[in-house]
């Protein structure tokens, strides 16, 4: 079954921890992105890559880190440094970057206390 | 700056009737359109797109049409079932491959 993997899908993290939330997909896809969606609020971009190696911020990147060392991974680490980390999170990813649909992951749901 | 607003948060139908959902862009580089369904704790999924060069797309129960002078989309379904009631997601891009979502709509349909 090819698609993409999120886990866990619920985390809990003590305020000032950092953590990193796993993204993983099998569709040989070359883009991937990272989404935030905050309660009553449309999906909003965090980081994308589109090519191993490289990535770019989106448009709340603050206090967010990611790594591409490889194309099926995508792995984004929410830092003490992000204000408001509770939220869900959706990574997703396209065959190309540029005019394709994405596919989305299940989502995981981060809650700081 | 929203670039894709939804104005309507939610709307509610009758199962069978039609269910129109509207989304307004500003940026006039957006050259395509994606419609996006989405239940509680899940990613969404992708229903439907348009490119700027169309202004219809139909696909079974679910049309898009695209009206560029006004900067404006709409999403059709018809006939409605209660199997649709989720929130709805607008997304527009420039070629890119980077999707500005708009706030999403919740639909219910009503058996």
């Amino acid at each position: 079954d090819g698609g993409i993997t999120q886990s866990p899908k619920y985390l809990f993290r003590k305020e000032g921890q950092n953590v990193t939330l796993s993204c993983e997909q099998n569709l040989n896809h070359d883009a991937m992105y990272w989404y935030r969606q905050d309660p009553g609020q449309g999906l909003r971009l965090i980081y994308y890559s589109q090519i191993v190696n490289d990535f770019q911020k989106g448009d709340i990147a603050e206090g967010y880190s990611v790594s591409r060392e490889k194309k099926e991974s995508f792995p984004l680490t929410v830092t003490s440094a992000q204000k408001n980390p509770t939220a869900f999170y959706l990574c997703a990813s396209s065959e190309r970057a540029g005019g394709d649909e994405q596919f989305f992951g299940p989502g995981t749901r981060l809650t700081v206390l | 700056d929203q670039q894709v607003k939804q104005n309507s948060p939610s709307l509610s139908v009758q199962e069978g009737r039609i269910s129109i959902l509207n989304c307004d862009y500003t940026n006039s580089m957006f050259d395509y359109f994606l419609w996006y369904k989405k239940y509680p704790a899940e990613g969404p999924t992708f229903l439907i797109s348009i490119s700027s060069i169309k202004d219809k797309n139909e696909d079974g129960r679910f049309t898009v049409f695209l009206n560029k002078s006004a900067k404006h989309l709409s999403l059709h379904i018809v006939p409605s079932q209660p199997g649709d009631s989720a929130v709805y997601f607008c997304a527009a891009s420039a070629s890119y491959g980077k999707l500005t979502f708009g706030q999403g709509t919740i639909l219910t349909v009503h058996p």
